[in-house]
């Protein structure tokens, strides 16, 4: 499975766009790009996936570029309740889910 | 069930004991994964089944964990003669097969103390 890279913490205003990026450039063309979240001692929650159109639902927005090789998840609004670790995860044909570090997004009043 | 289930939710053990995690899937879901969670870090992979396949032990960090499961059911996890690295929360998430959906369902976890 790509690897991603992602930033290590990020910071948004309530109420504003949270935008987290993260960096899939060894990415293969059967591997889907997935988000999930964690929020403080809770196991992940999915958010949102995508193979390469943007892709939006209650929660999120997903933009992929163009050449796949990274993607934005957004969250149009962000509340106190979205402060967690964001996961960024490729996933190919065998099932198989690796997580890395994620972003800690802090969201502030 | 509605979930994937852990047990127990905390567990607190001595140094040199065997300690067993359980995990119940959501029914349906043939593939089950187990991973751990150390206090402040991401989670690390530890083993991976999918129906009757040879599970992927690759996660698996010595020979003092192993994990069973049986049939398309429950699940445990089993750490013989602990230690206090092994402290940490042991999670379970279980997915259908080839799920292009929702992907993984997680459990609560299971926050092991090893003191």
């Amino acid at each position: 499975d790509a690897k991603t890279t992602q930033p290590t913490s990020m910071d948004c205003a309530e109420g504003r766009a949270a935008n987290l990026p993260c960096n899939h450039s060894t990415i293969s063309g059967n591997e889907y790009v997935y988000w999930y979240r964690q929020i403080h001692s809770q196991g992940p929650q999915y958010i949102i996936h995508g193979l390469k159109n943007n892709e939006t639902n209650e929660m999120a927005s997903l933009i992929i570029t163009e050449d796949r090789k990274s993607s934005t998840l957004i969250l149009p609004h962000a509340t106190l309740r979205d402060t967690a670790v964001y996961y960024c995860i490729v996933r190919g044909n065998n099932n198989d889910m690796r997580f890395g570090a994620g972003t800690r997004l802090t969201v502030k009043p | 069930g509605a979930g994937v289930s852990q047990s127990p939710s905390n567990k607190v053990t001595e140094k040199g004991k065997d300690v067993e995690l359980r995990c119940d899937p959501i029914s349906g879901h043939t593939a089950l994964y187990w991973y751990r969670q150390r206090l402040g870090q991401g989670l690390e992979f530890l083993i991976y089944f999918q129906g009757n396949s040879a599970p992927d032990k690759s996660g698996l960090p010595s020979d003092r964990f192993s994990a069973e499961r049986t049939g398309e059911s429950v699940s445990t996890l089993t750490i013989q003669r602990t230690q206090q690295e092994d402290s940490a929360v042991y999670l379970c998430a279980s997915s259908r097969p080839r799920d292009r959906g929702r992907g993984y369902t997680f459990g609560s976890g299971t926050r092991l103390t090893v003191v």
